[in-house]
């Protein structure tokens, strides 16, 4: 089937150690997104990649790193750096920018303890 | 400025009957698109139905369809014959097509949905 793979689902992390997010995709998508989600909250938009080898900062950049090496993958870091990182992570592709409807995983649990 | 507004925290419903989810939205560009999608308690966000500023019709997706009221700026979601299954928080969004920001997703902070047996 096709889809969007999210792993892990759970994630513990302590303070200080930086932990990588997988979001893979077999849609054939040009664009991959990476969304945070507060409780109560909407989305934010950390990272996109509109193609290979290609990446932009979205609204909450800081203290996260991504990659864009294959068009399957996108894998995103939360870095030590990040001052409040527990959150819900959700990873998204779309076929292009300029298409209608993004497609979300379904997502990560990230908690610092 | 808040640019899409869901005005209702919480909903209720009963059963099989219909429920409207409110969103109002607002953009100066002429060429947008304006998206539901729901939220159930495993987390992941579930795609329900578009609707583009041109599309002359009202979108429709099974049970769901979209009111769309483009001179009052809103877009709210219709629920017909709700199931239990719809318990869900349910998120308004809007893309700006000539923003020149990747037209990237602008979110509502969510309407949560109960429907009582």
């Amino acid at each position: 089937d096709g889809g969007i793979t999210q792993s892990p689902k759970y994630l513990f992390r302590k303070e200080g150690q930086n932990v990588t997010l997988s979001c893979e995709q077999n849609l054939n998508h040009d664009a991959m997104y990476w969304y945070r989600q507060d409780p109560g909250q909407g989305l934010r938009l950390i990272y996109y990649s509109q193609i290979v080898n290609d990446f932009q900062k979205g609204d909450i950049a800081e203290g996260y790193s991504v990659s864009r090496e294959k068009k399957e993958s996108f894998p995103l870091t939360v870095t030590s750096a990040q001052k409040n990182p527990t959150a819900f992570y959700l990873c998204a592709s779309s076929i292009g920018t300029t298409g209608n409807t993004i497609y979300f995983g379904e997502g990560s649990w990230l908690t610092v303890v | 400025a808040q640019k899409i507004t869901q005005t209702q925290p919480g909903m209720f419903v009963q059963e099989k009957e219909a429920v409207t989810l409110d969103c109002t939205y607002d953009t100066s560009d002429p060429s947008y698109g304006l998206f539901w999608y729901k939220q159930p308690s495993s987390g992941e966000m579930i795609f329900l139905i578009y609707q583009g500023s041109y599309d002359q019709q009202n979108a429709t997706e099974g049970r769901y369809s979209l009111n769309f009221q483009k001179a009052r700026k809103s877009a709210n979601l219709v629920i017909s014959a709700s199931q239990l299954g719809d318990s869900a928080m349910y998120f308004c969004a809007m893309r700006e097509d000539n923003a020149g920001n990747n037209r990237k997703l602008i979110w509502g902070l969510g309407t949560s949905l109960a429907v009582n047996p």
